[in-house]
């Protein structure tokens, strides 16, 4: 069974520049999250999807970072324009919720994101 | 609200077992899970309590309490492999996870 893909795996660019993150859950997968992991700390939640629909986007900068999961299987994130404090990996994880199932995320190798 | 406590470093020698504890305020609550996570590389599973007690698998054993807000994760016969980060993350409704800011455990020789 082929895990969570993501690309880029790095990524440098300038601050007030832009950047798009790609991900592609395991199948059959309903729910897809994209989480911040700054170095040294524990996985940030920015969003969550449940098919197309978005479940939390709480902690999602909204004014400057954006994500989107057309047709319910891939997803982009995006961040525009980019911050010093952006610097960090971008993780994907999606999970699968059946009976009996615990709901364990499975990550991709995540995107790490330098902004100078 | 959802708050998540775990220590930030944790050294033990190889052959000896350490406890990582974690305590969570989490709203909803309804299961914890332990993540590994080597340098540079992603989270991944290692144990899953929804019920008060003890789950053992192998080396790696975790303890949930429901009612102190409290778990920890065993690890016995440390090997040197063993030396990553260690992330407790409590769920809640929605299957949302809430991830601590992780222990790193270094293992000496």
């Amino acid at each position: 069974e082929a895990g969570v893909a993501q690309s880029p795996r790095y990524k440098i660019i300038e601050k007030r520049q832009s950047v798009a993150f790609w991900c592609n859950p395991i199948s059959g997968h309903a729910t897809l999250y994209w989480y911040q992991q700054i170095l040294g700390q524990g996985p940030k939640l920015l969003i969550q999807f449940q098919n197309n629909g978005v479940v939390d986007d709480s902690q999602l900068p909204k004014d400057r970072f954006s994500a989107e999961r057309l047709k319910g299987v891939d997803s982009t994130l995006k961040i525009q324009p980019a911050k010093l404090e952006d610097s960090a990996v971008y993780l994907c994880a999606s999970s699968f919720l059946g009976l009996a199932a615990t709901g364990e995320l499975f990550f991709g190798e995540g995107s790490r994101l330098t902004v100078l | 609200g959802q708050n998540i406590d775990q220590p930030t470093e944790m050294t033990a020698t190889e052959g000896a077992i350490v406890q990582i504890n974690c305590t969570y305020q989490t709203s909803g609550f309804n299961g914890l899970f332990w993540y590994q996570q080597h340098a540079g590389e992603a989270p991944t599973f290692l144990s899953y309590n929804v019920l008060d007690g003890l789950e053992e698998k192998g080396r790696f054993s975790s303890f949930l309490s429901r009612s102190k807000g409290y778990s920890y994760l065993l690890l016995k016969e440390l090997q040197m492999k063993d030396s990553a980060s260690y992330l407790c993350a409590a769920k809640a409704a929605g299957n949302k996870l809430t991830f601590g800011g992780g222990t790193r455990v270094l293992v000496k020789p």
